[in-house]
């Protein structure tokens, strides 16, 4: 299996929105709406931000929204603040198995 | 709250078998609602997936690993566990254990994470 693409990295700075992507195949994005989002802040453990493709946790600001096009899914923040900036994955559930994506380093000029 | 945390040698010599554990708190693992994997993360890269068990026993693992890959799960310890063999440096990175949700596929629950170093 091959890791999902994401782009290394995006900016933008406060208040303005960002979109992240991620690309796979018909064997798991294209498959499955079962995509979620981790953000993971320096040596810390990764938090979940959106699941099923577009759906929040409680707790999760709704800033973030998730959706998903074919074999591609993507993240966007909105308004964005300092805090964001982090590394951010996407993970697809892939039949019996499961694959992240690359990583995105966000950040917050 | 659920709480995770991972525990095992930090340093393991090439060509050995390194072995963690994660014991699991504030839930049981027995329930089937969920499953329970480990992630890895190589220093400045990205999260690889290994592998998890359900409460079935049954296990799934990364093609790429599979070969050198067993997760176990200790019930009456509230634990499961990962073995890895035949290392090299290039299995070196933080691993984490976390929970996964059967039926969305999706990580809530993640452990600290620890750092496992393999050299001579």
């Amino acid at each position: 299996q091959s890791a999902l693409t994401q782009p290394a990295s995006v900016s933008g700075s406060p208040g303005q929105s960002i979109t992240i992507s991620c690309t796979g195949t018909s064997s798991d994005v294209g498959s499955y709406n079962l995509v979620s989002w981790y953000q993971q802040h320096p040596g810390k453990a990764p938090k979940l931000m959106i699941y099923e493709g577009s759906k929040r946790p409680s707790g999760v600001s709704n800033r973030f929204s998730g959706s998903k096009s074919g074999n591609t899914a993507s993240l966007t923040i909105s308004g964005l603040q300092a805090e964001d900036e982090a590394d951010y994955y996407c993970c697809s559930y892939a039949g019996s198995s499961t694959v992240f994506g690359g990583g995105t380093k966000l950040t917050v000029l | 709250q659920v709480q995770l945390q991972e525990s095992g040698p930090g340093l393991v010599k090439p060509s050995q078998t390194l072995s963690l554990t994660c014991t699991v708190s504030g839930g049981s693992i027995s329930s089937g609602s969920y499953y329970w994997s480990w992630i890895r993360q190589p220093a400045g890269k990205g999260l690889e997936w290994i592998g998890r068990i359900y409460t079935s026993g049954s296990t799934n693992y990364n093609p790429s690993l599979k070969s050198r890959v067993t997760i176990s799960v200790d019930t009456s310890k509230n634990q499961f566990s990962l073995k890895l063999s035949s290392v090299t440096a290039a299995d070196t990175a933080v691993y984490y254990c976390a929970r996964g949700q059967w039926l969305a596929q999706y990580f809530d629950y993640w452990g600290q994470g620890t750092l496992v170093t393999v050299s001579s």
